[in-house]
């Protein structure tokens, strides 16, 4: 079954940019398009990309993503960290009749 | 503006049944595909089922085949999640999530089922 890896933790400052990442287990990852969501404590989550690089309104452009497929991974940037960035964030893809989330990633911005 | 709100939750022993709903406004139910996807105490995403807009399409993750059946009426705009044979790993927080094409655009704010003796 395919599956999604991600870092459990990512720390970085206010203002800085830190970088997630999403592995795929297997075939390629840039054959099915990868969404990355945020969830809040207590919240449902929300899309900050979708098909692998594409913002939704609202989202700021401090959020971006990107895919390496000589990794087979994607990447989520958030750039000029705020505190209120600090989530849960989710990368997510598609595989034969299956919607795969990766397994999370704490983001601290301290 | 779109709105998904779950019920049915609670509190239901192993081996037992629950039936979740969710109710969808603000949109045109019948045009999208529709899933349940959850989420256990302190844990990540699980995508549970998903059923397409003119229901000849369901899938079913893994770990709920064979015991669990998604359902939607479109004339009621609501979409179902009858839940059998329930075991403690089932225990979590139910979001019902709408699916345009690629990624979850809106959820509801999740129902809790807790199965425990």
């Amino acid at each position: 079954n395919f599956m999604l890896t991600q870092p459990h933790s990512v720390s970085e400052s206010p203002g800085k940019t830190v970088t997630i990442s999403c592995t795929g287990s297997s075939g390629s990852i840039a054959s099915n398009y990868v969404q990355w969501y945020q969830q809040r404590p207590g919240s449902a989550p929300t899309t900050v990309i979708y098909d692998d690089n594409q913002r939704p309104s609202g989202v700021p452009d401090r959020f971006s993503g990107s895919i390496d497929s000589s990794s087979n991974s994607a990447s989520l940037t958030i750039s000029g960290l705020k505190t209120e960035d600090e989530a849960d964030y989710y990368c997510q893809s598609y595989d034969s009749g299956n919607w795969v989330f990766g397994g999370g990633t704490k983001l601290t911005v301290l | 503006e779109v709105q998904l709100v779950e019920s049915g939750g609670g509190l239901v022993q192993p081996g037992g049944s629950l039936r979740l709903s969710c109710a969808a406004s603000g949109f045109t139910f019948s045009s999208y595909g529709m899933n349940w996807v959850r989420q256990a105490p302190g844990k990540g995403l699980e995508w549970v089922s998903y059923i397409g807009s003119r229901i000849t399409t369901i899938y079913y993750a893994d770990s709920v085949k064979g015991r669990f059946t998604i359902s939607r009426d479109n004339a009621k705009n609501s979409l179902y999640l009858q839940m059998n044979s329930l075991r403690a790993d089932d225990t979590a927080v139910y979001y019902c999530a709408r699916l345009p094409t690629t990624d979850f655009d809106y959820w509801g704010q999740g129902t809790l089922v807790t199965v425990s003796s």
